[in-house]
């Protein structure tokens, strides 16, 4: 059973327009959620993370909306560049627990 | 340059091989974990181990087979495998089991004739 679900599967941006990934989850022991970047032939890095006692945090052009009552959370990605042409994958942590979203892949045309 | 170093990157193995995934980490991490990582699929842990102990085991086939000797590193050994194990296998590592903060390596390409 998927424990956080994630939308969409992929999306096209043109270079300085909007991208948003969707999340939800279900399980409310959940309490951070991590957002992953990964790059063809890389490993996923950590992007930017979140927890529930905040609705929005943002570093740079990214950021996390979030929010508790509907279980859900997302990425903008603002200004989007060609460099961000990657796959997304939001996640849900609580202690010994890490649940991966399926990705996204984002591609940025210039 | 990652702190999580894969060795192979490109595995290409029969049916019948053994074969071994290497994975090192120099984050001074106490806890390390492979995942499997399959095309729009999400990641999906197979194993983790905390202070060299296993803590964790994904109900993963016997074919896999892990090893971790110390803190810094862990091996997976693979024998007789399945197409269907062809996957990228990720290693990571994080400072302790109780987070959501996971340093990956660039994984390991298999693919199994």
């Amino acid at each position: 059973q998927q424990q956080v679900k994630q939308s969409p599967q992929s999306l096209i941006v043109q270079k300085g327009g909007i991208s948003i990934i969707n999340c939800a989850y279900e399980n409310t022991a959940f309490d951070y959620f991590p957002w992953y970047q990964q790059f063809p032939g890389k490993g996923p890095a950590l992007l930017i993370a979140i927890r529930p006692d905040v609705s929005e945090k943002k570093e740079g052009r990214f950021t996390i909306s979030f929010n508790k009552s509907a279980k859900q959370f997302s990425l903008h990605i603002m200004d989007s560049q060609p460099g961000d042409s990657a796959t997304y994958f939001c996640a849900a942590s609580s202690p010994y627990k890490l649940s991966f979203g399926a990705g996204t892949t984002v591609t940025v045309r210039a | 340059e990652t702190g999580v170093t894969q060795t192979p990157r490109h595995l290409v193995m029969g049916m019948t091989n053994k074969k071994s995934l290497k994975c090192e980490q120099h984050l001074g991490h106490n806890a390390m974990y492979w995942y499997k990582q399959s095309a729009k699929k999400p990641l999906e842990l197979m194993f983790v181990y905390n202070f060299k102990e296993q803590t964790e085991n994904n109900s993963v086939p016997s074919r896999f087979s892990p090893e971790c000797p110390n803190s810094s590193h862990l091996f997976l050994h693979l024998h007789t495998l399945q197409p269907e194990d062809s996957a990228l296998y990720l290693c990571a590592s994080s400072l302790d089991w109780d987070t959501g903060e996971l340093f990956f390596g660039e994984g390991s390409r298999l693919t199994v004739l």
